[in-house]
């Protein structure tokens, strides 16, 4: 089974300001990841997909890259309706989930 | 508009079992891969299982291999998980999802999720 680390656990914060979400495979997974938000009470969302690819109406302000073993997310300029719990997905051997980072915005 | 309803969901004793379904609409649902994913209490994301586009191919990860059977009905536009021999690790909400397009991987779609509490 393909293991997925995210770090950091958690992301605390200010509005404007650069997150940055790490994900990283236990084996090469080529471009086969994506990203999730998920808000509380809420189904995910499908953020980006094959690493850096934005899905529809998703802002600009996302951005996802990486290939290989070592994926980021980024948020170029926080706003306060980011704040949720962010899950990486591989889809290269079966379908695993990272165990999330959670992104509060102070 | 693209739309996936779950039902099915319920509290059901350890050892029982319990069947959930997936409504599609506003898509052909015989173009796609469909997929059910989990998420118990508080806990993190997980792929449970999915079925080809015409039902002949099934993949399921190893903790509900042989207890839980995916299957669709492309006529229907609907899919379906049976899950036998419950137990409390399964206790979760339960949703069905797709993909961005057919040929573009990454669950864009998903439903509003059913509850399945195992306890007795």
């Amino acid at each position: 089974e393909i293991v997925l680390t995210q770090s950091p656990a958690t992301l605390s914060l200010s509005p404007g300001e650069r997150a940055t979400l790490s994900c990283r495979a236990s084996q090469s997974i080529n471009s086969y990841l994506a990203w999730y938000q998920q808000k509380p009470g809420q189904a995910p969302r499908l953020l980006i997909y094959d690493a850096s690819s934005r899905a529809a109406g998703i802002p600009a302000r996302f951005s996802g890259s990486g290939s290989g073993t070592d994926f980021s997310l980024t948020i170029s300029s926080l706003e306060f309706g980011d704040s949720a719990v962010y899950y990486c997905q591989q889809r290269s051997s079966a379908w695993t989930f990272g165990q999330g980072t959670k992104v509060q915005i102070k | 508009e693209v739309q996936l309803v779950e039902s099915g969901g319920g509290l059901v004793q350890p050892g029982g079992s319990l069947r959930l379904s997936c409504a599609a609409s506003g898509f052909t649902s015989s173009d796609y891969w469909m997929y059910w994913v989990r998420q118990a209490p508080g806990k993190g994301l997980e792929w449970v299982a999915n079925i080809n586009r015409d039902g002949s191919d099934k993949y399921y990860v190893g903790s509900v291999r042989g207890r839980f059977s995916i299957s669709r009905d492309n006529a229907k536009n609907s899919m379906s998980l049976q899950m036998n021999s419950l137990r409390a690790e399964d206790t979760a909400v339960y949703y069905c999802a797709r993909d961005l397009s057919p040929t573009l991987r990454g669950w864009a779609y998903w439903g509003q999720g059913t509850l399945v509490t195992v306890s007795s």
